[in-house]
Order: structure tokens, then C-alpha cells, then sequence
């Protein structure tokens, strides 16, 4: 079954420092790989999202991914963290023949300390 | 612009109720999910549907029915409310194909009791 892996539940990052969140998607066919936020209360939006081409990937917020197949992983990073960057973060994998069903990792929580 | 609706934004029902949580969108996606989110879990695919009339089952439909009569609206119901359905449930739509983005709406916090 098609899944993702984000093995950091919760980061701590002092404002200006720079982040890595961690994403590991199962093999399989080709992925199609997705970053949503989520701020405390509200719905997801979509930071940034890889399918083929360059490998790293720009989004929006200074967010960027890069994608390695030879580690089946999608990480998230960002060169200096702002503290309205707190939110929960989540990785997200479609596949060829399964586009409708997008499926989400566990999230990983982002604090920031000023 | 509306997006994605979900009513009620908050709902407590007592155990072995049921209700129907409503989803709507405005823009003429194809494909509607609903997800469930606890804590530590991420987000769960309950059910999802690629058109109208055409339904399939997420990770987790035990105890939740859908429907999709029209492109519109894609309301999940919960036949016999229990607490282990406690959570927070979002809608999302998407155009059709692998690589499109999901609009997600505000979210319902249902509590069982």
C-alpha cells in the first residue's frame, strides 16, 4: 500500500536557524510528492510538490525539497526559519493508477524559539 | 471565492447517533476526500470519490458512509456515532490527474459522548 514516513514527530528550531523535515515514501511506482502546512486551526495548504525534472524543488514561503530516489525520501528545508513558520508539517504521495488517492504521513510539529 | 465548505465547524453527539457531516466545493473538482486527524496519527483517508456517483474506500471507512450525487457535494455520514470517532474531519477536492493540489476546507470537531 502506497504510504509516507515523516519518523520526526515534533523539531524544535531557534528562529533563523535553518530545517530539515524528513519524508521517506514506500517504492513503487513513480511518486507524486507533496509538502502541506497546517497552522494551528486551520486546513492545509500546499507548499510545494515533485514529480520529475530538477530534483530540488522551490515552493512557496522560502520552502524548498529535494527528491532522491536512492533514498526513497522527500525531505523539506528551509536556510533560516521565521517564527510564523510554527505549524504542523505534512508529506504527501499520489502514485500512477492511485491519483485520487492522496495519502499523508504523520505530520511532524515545528516549534520556534525566539 | 468559497472553496471548500464543511458544516458544521463544531458538533458533540452522544454515542449511537448519527449525522452528516456536509462538504461542498466550488470548483468543479472531480476528485473529494474526507480525512479524518488525531493526534499522532496524521491524516487518515476515510473515503474518497473520483466522480459523481463513483465512491471508494480509504484507510479507515468503518462506520462512515458517502455519497456523491452531484460534482458539488460529498457528505460523509456517520451512522451510529462512537467516541472512537471522536476527531477532526476534513473535505478536500482536487482537479483530476497524480499531480494536483488539494483545497482543503476549515475543518469539523466532532466529539462523541
Amino acid at each position: 500500500a502506497q504510504s509516507v514516513t515523516q519518523p520526526d514527530i515534533h523539531i524544535t528550531v531557534s528562529e533563523g536557524a535553518s530545517l530539515e523535515l524528513r519524508c521517506n515514501y514506500s517504492y513503487g511506482a513513480t511518486p507524486y510528492l507533496f509538502w502541506y502546512v497546517q497552522s494551528p486551526g486551520q486546513g492545509l495548504q500546499l507548499l510545494l510538490k515533485y514529480f520529475s525534472g530538477d530534483t530540488l524543488v522551490q515552493g512557496i514561503k522560502g520552502f524548498e525539497a529535494e527528491f532522491k530516489r536512492s533514498q526513497s525520501s522527500f525531505n523539506l528545508r528551509k536556510p533560516s526559519v521565521h517564527w510564523s513558520d510554527a505549524a504542523e508539517y505534512f508529506c504527501a504521495v499520489t502514485y500512477t493508477g492511485t491519483a485520487s488517492k492522496l495519502t499523508f504521513g504523520t505530520g511532524t510539529r515545528l516549534q520556534v524559539t525566539l | 471565492n468559497a472553496g471548500v465548505t464543511q458544516t458544521p465547524k463544531f458538533q458533540v453527539l452522544k454515542t449511537g447517533q448519527s449525522m452528516t457531516l456536509q462538504c461542498a466545493q466550488d470548483m468543479n473538482h472531480e476528485y473529494m476526500s474526507w480525512y479524518r486527524q488525531d493526534p499522532g496519527m496524521g491524516l487518515r483517508l476515510i473515503h474518497y470519490s473520483v466522480g459523481a456517483g463513483i465512491t471508494d474506500q480509504g484507510e479507515v471507512p468503518n462506520g462512515y458512509n458517502v455519497s456523491r450525487s452531484t460534482t458539488e457535494d460529498f457528505p460523509l455520514r456517520l451512522l451510529s456515532a462512537a467516541p472512537s470517532q471522536t476527531s477532526v474531519y476534513f473535505c478536500a477536492s482536487r482537479p483530476p490527474g497524480q499531480f494536483t493540489e488539494a483545497f482543503f476546507g476549515q475543518g469539523t470537531r466532532l466529539t462523541v459522548v
